[in-house]
């Protein structure tokens, strides 16, 4: 059964800093895997989606990496600043309709 | 811009009552889902419709219903509800297609059964 984990389940850290989020998945075989971010009491905003088949995805100052055959990804995060405090969650997909959650990460940017 | 809405952002109700929780897309997209999220829990796929009047269960479906009678909207029912259901209920839809589509999410709905 597929399990997704991701650590820390909170973080934080100076404004500025680089940081970097951790996924670790059980079963290799996903099709996709989905960085999200959720401000308190909100719904989820797709931040980036990487396929099986690619390594790394890049959107602004955020680049997401994955390694299916150990079973990781990680979300980067450069020269962070307080307005990325948020909640951050992956999911793979292991198929059209069936996403599996991490539990997420609280990130806090202290100014 | 793909824009789900819900009908509630928060929502109290009563131990026993009928809840409805609507939920509405307007891309045009096939599939659509329902998940609650529970602190240490994550996300948890309660149903989804892959298309008008087709429905699935998901991981957790005890306790609720759905409906699709029109491709835009997705209701979620609670038949009697229960101080177990207080959550956050979240709405997503996509649409068909490789598997590499993401998913889109409403604001979700805060319930609180007392």
């Amino acid at each position: 059964k597929q399990e997704v984990t991701q650590i820390p389940a909170a973080l934080s850290v100076p404004e500025g800093e680089n940081l970097v989020l951790n996924c670790s998945f059980t079963d290799s075989a996903i099709y996709n895997l989905q960085w999200f971010r959720q401000d308190p009491g909100k719904g989820l905003t797709s931040l980036l989606l990487i396929q099986s088949s690619q390594r790394e995805q890049t959107s602004g100052r955020l680049n997401a990496s994955l390694d299916k055959s150990s079973g990781r990804s990680t979300l980067y995060i450069a020269a962070s600043q307080p307005g990325d405090s948020a909640t951050y969650l992956c999911a793979v997909n292991l198929s059209n309709y069936q996403l599996i959650w991490g539990a997420g990460t609280k990130l806090i940017i202290k100014p | 811009d793909v824009k789900v809405t819900q009908s509630s952002r928060y929502l109290v109700k009563r131990t026993g009552e009928k809840v409805f929780l609507e939920c509405v897309q307007d891309m045009d997209h096939e599939n659509m889902f329902w998940y609650r999220q529970d602190p240490g829990l994550g996300l948890r796929l309660i149903y989804f419709s892959y298309d008008v009047k087709m429905k699935e269960k998901g991981d957790i479906p005890e306790g609720y219903s759905v409906s699709r009678e029109k491709k835009e909207r997705f209701s979620l029912i609670l038949e009697s509800a229960s101080t177990n259901q207080t959550s956050m209920y979240l709405c997503a839809s996509s649409p068909h297609g490789p598997s590499s589509y993401e998913q889109y999410f409403g604001p979700g709905t805060r319930l609180t059964v007392t």
